[in-house]
């Protein structure tokens, strides 16, 4: 069966250093990968979208790369701010279409 | 741009009776919009894919006859949970894709309603 794991159910860091968040996929032959961010009692934010061709994309503070070979998307948030606390999550295109399937999502907590 | 919404934000309701969700695009048409689920501390999962003017199409286990979704126009989409249980509590979010372009890969995603089932 196809699955989208986020590794990390939280991670604390501490402001200005880098958050990488992990998500490790199965059963998926994905032409592009996303992240989100969600917010307590919000709908998720779109962040960054990654095609199956590119290694690596990056806005701003933040950078996502993606590995087909090994299944994987890291994504990273640079000189992290307390701001950046939330829930990111991962997700890919099912079968039928645009249809997302999400992953768990990683909570980040970044502490002054 | 690219703004969707969802109204109510929040209801409480008895059980047995039914409630109805709205999801609007406000400054794009989609054709397409999705329903999803969200319970504590849990990922969002796929409830249904609505297209404009056509029968939704329901992701396995959801029961189409207690979750009524209907997309009327290219700006609305709407569901309704009937016969309300308590074991239907939980937030409920919508998202839409564009109508065509590049631009229909990304999906803006409402602010969710929060649905309490007494």
């Amino acid at each position: 069966s196809q699955k989208i794991e986020q590794n990390s159910e939280a991670l604390n860091i501490q402001e200005g250093k880098t958050a990488t968040l992990t998500c490790n996929y199965t059963n998926y032959s994905p032409a592009y990968l996303q992240w989100y961010r969600q917010d307590p009692g919000r709908g998720p934010v779109f962040l960054l979208l990654i095609r199956e061709n590119e290694k690596e994309k990056r806005k701003e503070r933040l950078k996502v790369t993606f590995d087909t070979t090994l299944k994987q998307s890291l994504f990273h948030i640079t000189a992290s701010q307390p701001a950046d606390s939330a829930t990111y999550l991962c997700a890919l295109a099912g079968d039928s279409g645009y249809a997302l399937n999400f992953g768990k999502g990683t909570s980040l907590l970044v502490t002054p | 741009g690219a703004v969707v919404s969802q109204h109510p934000s929040r209801v409480i309701c008895k059980s047995g009776t039914s409630v109805k969700i709205e999801c609007r695009s406000l400054d794009f048409q989609a054709t397409t919009m999705f329903w999803y689920r969200q319970f504590p501390k849990k990922s969002l999962m796929l409830m249904a894919t609505s297209n404009e003017g056509s029968k939704a199409t329901y992701e396995q286990g959801v029961e189409k006859d207690k979750f009524l979704i209907n997309h009327a126009s290219l700006t609305l989409s709407t569901l309704t949970v009937t016969s309300a249980h308590p074991e239907d509590s939980s937030f409920y979010i919508c998202s839409a894709n564009m109508a065509s372009g590049i631009a229909s890969i990304e999906q803006f995603f409402g602010p969710g309603t929060r649905l309490t089932v007494l």
